[in-house]
């Protein structure tokens, strides 16, 4: 089976910061990432599919990029409503793998 | 609007066995595959099982395989997953998830607010 690993698995920034989050495929999966948001205590919430496209209702800050092996979740201005947990998924091919997350504060 | 809820989550002894369930409304449930997913206390997001739109095909993870199977009912708009020889390492929050894709390769778009299994003597 594929594994997915992302990076850093937590930190810490400032409100308006640049962040990035990395998330790498053992094997080449092409485009066929997701990201998900979840909030303390909350429900995960899917953010990008098709590792790029935003999904409905998500701000502008978030996007994402990648293909093949290499993709990051991007947020360009860092807002104190995005405290989470963020969490990459493969679905190329099944299992549909999750990786293991990273975990977003607060400096 | 998009609503899953799942119910029928509780305390079992190991070896045991315990069946939930997810309704839903706002979709056009014989269109979407449906999914689990768990979240064992503390920790990351874990895939489990899926059924495809039509309740054709079924797909499961290596570590309930044997054990847990996913059905559905395309009257009731419900899913259910029936767990059997239940161990300690099942215990977690399970979430239904509206599944887009195809042929397994699955992601979620919409999900439920979880019920906790709890699986200990």
């Amino acid at each position: 089976d594929i594994q997915m690993t992302q990076s850093p698995s937590s930190l810490s920034a400032s409100v308006g910061d640049r962040v990035i989050i990395t998330c790498r495929a053992s094997q080449g999966i092409g485009s066929n990432l997701a990201w998900y948001q979840q909030k303390p205590g909350k429900v995960p919430k899917l953010l990008i599919y098709v590792a790029s496209r935003l999904q409905s209702d998500v701000p502008s800050r978030f996007s994402g990029s990648g293909s093949g092996t290499d993709f990051t979740l991007t947020i360009s201005s860092l807002q104190p409503e995005d405290v989470a947990s963020y969490y990459c998924q493969k679905y190329d091919s099944a299992p549909p793998t999750f990786g293991p997350g990273t975990k977003v504060e607060i400096k | 609007e998009v609503r899953l809820w799942e119910f029928g989550g509780g305390l079992v002894q190991p070896g045991g066995s315990l069946r939930i369930s997810c309704e839903t409304s706002g979709f056009t449930f014989t269109d979407y595959a449906m999914t689990w997913v768990r979240q064992a206390p503390g920790k990351g997001l874990e895939w489990v099982a899926s059924v495809s739109s039509g309740a054709v095909s079924t797909y499961y993870a290596d570590s309930v395989k044997g054990r847990f199977t996913i059905s559905r009912d395309q009257y009731q708009n419900t899913i259910y997953l029936q767990m059997n020889s239940l161990r300690v390492e099942d215990t977690a929050i399970y979430y239904c998830a509206k599944t887009l894709g195809s042929y397994g390769l699955y992601y979620f778009d919409h999900w439920g607010q979880g019920t906790l299994v709890t699986v200990s003597s």
